[in-house]
């Protein structure tokens, strides 16, 4: 299975200010068809998780322009330009190129 | 608006069976392939099975492989999860999601525990 790997796995932010995530995967995530299947999840306490960003860097309907996605082959970022209370939660990455689909660790972002 | 609602979770002893649902509306269910994915209590995610549109591809977790079985009907706009043997380390909350994890539903709980 394809391994995917998210540092930090905590990471606290004072409001106001950028964030990173950084999701490496065990092999390349660019499938036949020449794309790269790589998502961003968010998931707020209490709720279900949220696609924020689809193969690498497309962001979904209603996501704030604040959530960028980026990276290449098995190196991917997912940023936040400026944290706003409302982004606490927990982010996964997760590769849909190879069977089975693996998600990361997550990432536990919080308010200092 | 896409709409997700599953059901059937609840209490269970190991080694007994559940049948879990998933209500689909607001889209066309027929054309699209889904997923459940569970999370374990203050754990991450974990992909359990996916069927294709029609039913003709299913694939599974090693975790329940032999043991879980999904299905769609397509005439009734439900994806079914059904849960056999199940053990301890079952104990989840399970999403349906479709095809592109683009809808997720809010979750059914399931505790295996004597």
């Amino acid at each position: 299975d394809v391994v995917m790997t998210q540092s930090p796995l905590s990471l606290p932010v004072t409001l106001g200010q950028p964030a990173s995530i950084s999701c490496r995967s065990s092999q390349s995530l660019v499938y036949s068809d020449g794309n790269t299947y790589l998502n961003w999840f968010q998931q707020r306490p209490g709720q279900s998780p949220r696609r924020l960003i689809y193969k690498i860097s497309n962001r979904d309907s209603g996501v704030p322009d604040r959530f960028s996605g980026s990276g290449s082959g098995t190196d991917f970022t997912l940023k936040i330009s400026r944290v706003e209370a409302e982004d606490v939660g927990v982010y996964y990455c997760m590769q849909g190129t190879h069977w089975p689909q693996t998600f990361g660790q997550g990432t536990k972002v919080e308010i200092k | 608006q896409v709409q997700l609602v599953e059901s059937g979770g609840g209490v269970v002893q190991p080694g007994r069976s559940l049948r879990l649902s998933c209500a689909a509306s607001g889209f066309t269910f027929r054309n699209y392939g889904m997923h459940w994915v569970r999370q374990a209590p203050g754990k991450g995610l974990e992909w359990v099975a996916v069927t294709w549109y029609d039913g003709s591809i299913k694939y599974y977790a090693d975790s329940v492989k032999g043991r879980f079985t999904i299905s769609k009907d397509n005439s009734k706009n439900t994806l079914y999860l059904e849960m056999n043997s199940l053990r301890a380390e079952d104990t989840a909350i399970y999403y349906c999601s479709r095809w592109a994890f683009d809808y997720w539903g809010q979750g059914t709980l399931v505790t295996v525990s004597s």
